[in-house]
């Protein structure tokens, strides 16, 4: 069975460049995650869906970066425009429902210039 | 609102040496417990958790982790460490409330030295 698929796996951008990230949950998974982890940290919550309703949302910080989840399975994560502390490995995760355990992708490495 | 706190960034040890990872948790309500390893370049896979019952937790990898309500704690444990344990190992909770809302710890580093 497929793991939660990311890509870019590395990307590298100028500050004020857009940026998207791409995300495949496990088939049946109806919790989809999107985290934020700096280096030396632990990942923080960036948003999290119920099929395509996103229901915890509220460590976006929504004057940039924007999500959504079309019928319920893949995911886009969006940084427009970027800035250099946006410079982090993105972590998407999946898991059956809520308080199942989460499976993670191998993240999405941003490095802003 | 619920916190963690790993109080070791990096823990050095050699091979074949037990090790214990510290993790404390902060909440006034009852928790879920999990630990989380991170190999290089790889993503977060779950080790162990605990939700009830026996507080002394087995999990992948020959891990094991007790859950100490009184001290608020969840240590990591092996009796014997292999070169392949060298990864980044993090300790997150949950409410029991709000299972989906998980918060992680900064991470320990664990190296293992030949």
């Amino acid at each position: 069975e497929a793991g939660v698929v990311q890509s870019p796996r590395y990307k590298i951008i100028e500050k004020k460049q857009p940026v998207a990230f791409w995300c495949n949950p496990i088939s049946g998974h109806n919790t989809l995650y999107w985290y934020l982890q700096n280096l030396g940290q632990g990942p923080e919550l960036l948003i999290r869906y119920e099929n395509e309703e996103a229901v915890d949302d509220s460590q976006l910080p929504k004057d940039r970066f924007s999500a959504e989840r079309l019928k319920g399975v893949d995911s886009t994560l969006k940084i427009q425009p970027a800035e250099l502390g946006d410079s982090a490995v993105y972590l998407c995760a999946s898991s059956l429902d809520t308080g199942s355990e989460l499976f993670f992708g191998e993240g999405s490495r941003l490095t802003v210039l | 609102a619920q916190s963690v706190t790993q109080l070791d960034s990096q823990v050095p040890v050699f091979e074949e040496a037990p090790v214990e990872l510290r993790c404390n948790y902060s909440s006034s309500v009852s928790v879920y417990l999990f630990w989380y390893v991170q190999y290089p370049n790889q993503g977060l896979q779950l080790l162990l958790k605990y939700l009830s019952g026996s507080t002394l937790v087995k999990g992948i990898n020959g891990f094991e982790a007790e859950f100490n309500k009184s001290q608020t704690s969840f240590h990591l444990r092996k009796p014997s460490v292999h070169i392949s344990d060298t990864a980044e190992y993090f300790c997150a909770v949950t409410l029991y409330s709000s299972a989906s809302k998980i918060i992680f710890g900064s991470g320990t580093r664990l190296s293992i030295r030949p």
